[in-house]
């Protein structure tokens, strides 16, 4: 298995911009989780689904991100308009219904 | 409010010697802790866990003790070697938080030097 795919694995965009990030999980893990990694506030959870439905949004900073999953195998995460404090590392994990979570390589996010 | 706090941003320690990484988290109703390790560019990976009802578990050179009273855990690595040079994060989950949730909280992290 590749595990958790991420794409793009480097953005760069200008404020204002709209961000989509993508996310493929690992067949047959029926959870799926968006993060952000900041230095001031760590590893912080935005969303996750299961069974391709969003259980907690609490997490998204405001209604300029947002988060689909249209099938068990695709997620995305977007932000429009982008902001310079967007500027962070987003990682997507996956999961089988334990508390294990497989993490991707992330996306370095810079918005100028 | 950190719910999870790792308190040590870093630790250095000589090859072969033990690393002790240390976790203090606030909220009584978890249950459930693991260790992420995470390189540089890369995501975290799962390294051990514990439940709540056992007070420590081991994996080979890993483990890891468990106090709820003091609402305490922490990472044992010995021997530490150079591979294990990396960024260590404590998570935590409620189990009762909801149906299955299996939702993290994350610390900081602790960044492991280990010198040759």
């Amino acid at each position: 298995d590749a595990g958790v795919i991420q794409s793009p694995r480097h953005e760069v965009t200008e404020m204002g911009q709209e961000v989509t990030l993508r996310c493929k999980p690992i067949s047959g893990h029926d959870y799926l989780f968006w993060y952000r990694q900041t230095m001031m506030r760590g590893l912080e959870l935005l969303i996750y689904f299961n069974n391709n439905v969003p259980i907690d949004d609490s997490g998204m900073p405001e209604d300029r991100f947002s988060a689909k999953m249209p099938n068990a195998s695709f997620s995305t995460l977007k932000i429009q308009p982008s902001e310079p404090r967007d500027s962070a590392v987003y990682f997507c994990a996956s999961g089988s219904g334990m508390w294990t979570q497989y993490f991707g390589p992330g996306t370095r996010l810079l918005v100028l | 409010d950190q719910q999870v706090k790792q308190n040590s941003p870093s630790l250095s320690v000589q090859e072969g010697r033990i690393s002790i990484l240390n976790c203090d988290y606030t909220n009584s109703m978890f249950d459930y802790f693991l260790w992420y390790k995470k390189y540089p560019a890369e995501g975290p990976t799962f390294l051990i866990s514990i439940s709540s009802i056992k007070d420590k578990n081991e994996d080979g050179r890993f483990t890891v003790f468990l106090n709820k009273s003091a609402k305490h855990l922490s990472l044992h690595i010995v021997p530490s070697q150079p591979g294990d040079s990396a960024v260590y994060f404590c998570a935590a989950s409620d189990s009762y938080s909801g149906a299955g949730s299996y939702q993290l909280t994350f610390g900081k992290g602790t960044k492991l030097s280990v010198i040759p």
